[in-house]
């Protein structure tokens, strides 16, 4: 089985401007969840999915924003970028509602 | 709401010697915790975890952890450390219904001395 996919996995970015992440889940799983990471922290709660609608959000502004498609795959796009969102950004899937399986990450530079 | 502290931030062990990571929750009910380990450059791997049941629980590459329901922890051992161990190490606490929404301590560092 393949596992999470996140792409790309390195960017840079200027203030202002948009992003979009991508997140292609492991097979068989219908729960994506996304976390930001900045350096020297651990991971944050950003939200997540659930059969493509949003299931839960952590305390991050609306500019987060995320879909999930029918395939399970799923994109996190961060409109007017700030430099604290530069982070790592993590993907995880899970069937049910019990273990995640965590993608390798996108490192977001913003400049 | 739900917290998780890592009171060590960095951890220095010989190779072969006995390791203990240290990890308090703040929960309201009885908890979904987990412990993570991440090498650099990486995602998170799910070294096990605690859900009901057994207190003592074992995980992968011969981490066990025990759940201390009076004092709130989650302790992280091995008894004889590699030094493909050195890793950063995350306890988390997962929402009891849904672990997707998980709160994560900070981090610990473990270095290996040869």
């Amino acid at each position: 089985e393949t596992g999470v996919t996140q792409s790309p996995t390195h960017l840079i970015k200027t203030r202002g401007q948009q992003v979009t992440l991508r997140c292609s889940s492991q097979s068989g799983h219908n729960t994506v969840s996304w976390y930001q990471q900045a350096l020297g922290q651990g991971p944050q709660f950003i939200f997540q999915y659930y059969r493509e609608e949003e299931n839960g959000r952590g305390n991050f502004p609306p500019r987060f924003s995320g879909l999930q498609f029918p395939n399970y795959s799923s994109e996190l796009n961060v409109n007017a970028l700030e430099l604290d969102d530069s982070a790592l950004y993590l993907c995880a899937s899970s069937s049910g509602a019990n273990v995640l399986t965590f993608g390798a990450g996108s490192r977001l530079t913003v400049l | 709401a739900q917290s998780v502290t890592q009171p060590d931030i960095h951890i220095t062990v010989s190779e072969g010697a006995s390791l203990e990571l240290r990890c308090n929750y703040s929960y309201g009910a009885t908890p979904y915790l987990f412990w993570y380990v991440q090498s650099p450059g990486q995602g998170l791997q799910l070294l096990l975890k605690y859900f009901s049941g057994d207190t003592l629980v074992q995980g992968i590459k011969g981490f066990e952890a025990e759940f201390k329901r009076s004092q709130s922890s989650f302790n992280l051992r091995k008894p004889s450390v590699h030094w493909s161990d050195a890793a950063e190490y995350f306890c988390a606490v997962g929402d009891n219904t849904n672990a997707g929404k998980s709160t994560f301590g900070d981090g610990t560092t473990l270095t290996v001395k040869p």
